[in-house]
């Protein structure tokens, strides 16, 4: 299967632990997306790298979360001092550039990691 | 915030064609039209999208208003896997390769019927 990959697919930890989590993208996809769902709600951005450069974030990404992609290809995401209300599936997708001239790239999304905190 | 209107849900028999609507009245001249669907428990899945014309693949059709205020996705022959959450999405082109974010609505939940 060459689509996106995460791991864990299912993470499950105590108030105040640090979780990460890791993001393998699409082969030769240098574009890299974080996005966060809670239950019942579409999901949501949190953060964009093109190759190793995190060009985007959120307001969604306070202080505690933390994202790389130290060579341009994995990424991690890190919540550190986790709390109940960082429970939600987080979700990874990456894309190619689109071509020249006024376009849109078409992001392909992984399984995502679903946290619970307790 | 999300610039389109999907109904929350909608039954389809299995079998018969599927047309979830959108409404995008507010759509701007470089802006795409984007689907996807998510099925419970799993990540988003790319359909189509489109800018002015109508567009098919294997998945599915789009179907977008001369105007381009609203689209409509058809599956042709809905199957019980095709109960997903379906969004629609309004996106804009940019110049130069630069990038944006998907803007995820609540979506349509799509169920089919045996």
């Amino acid at each position: 299967d060459t689509g996106v990959s995460q791991d864990p697919r299912h993470k499950i930890t105590k108030r105040g632990q640090n979780v990460t989590f890791r993001c393998d993208p699409i082969s030769e996809h240098n574009r890299l997306y974080w996005y966060r769902q809670t239950l019942g709600q579409g999901p949501e951005f949190l953060t964009y790298f093109q190759n190793e450069a995190q060009l985007e974030k959120s307001r969604l990404l306070s202080d505690r979360f933390s994202a790389e992609r130290p060579k341009g290809s994995f990424s991690t995401l890190e919540i550190q001092r986790t709390e109940q209300g960082d429970s939600a599936m987080y979700l990874c997708a990456s894309s190619l550039p689109p071509g020249g001239g006024w376009n849109t790239d078409t992001q392909y999304f992984g399984p995502g990691t679903r946290l619970t905190v307790l | 915030d999300a610039k389109t209107t999907q109904p929350p849900s909608m039954d389809c028999a299995e079998g018969r064609a599927a047309n979830l609507p959108c409404n995008h009245s507010t759509i701007s001249g470089n802006e795409y039209v984007y689907w996807y669907r998510q099925i419970h428990s799993q990540g988003p899945q790319y359909i189509i999208h489109g800018l002015k014309n109508n567009e098919t693949n294997e998945m599915a059709s789009l179907i977008i208003t001369e105007d381009r205020k609203s689209s409509t996705l058809i599956l042709p022959h809905a199957t019980l896997r095709d109960t997903a959450v379906y969004y629609c999405i309004v996106r804009p082109s940019t110049y130069g390769g630069a990038t944006n974010k998907l803007i995820f609505g609540t979506g349509t939940l799509l169920a089919v019927q045996p």
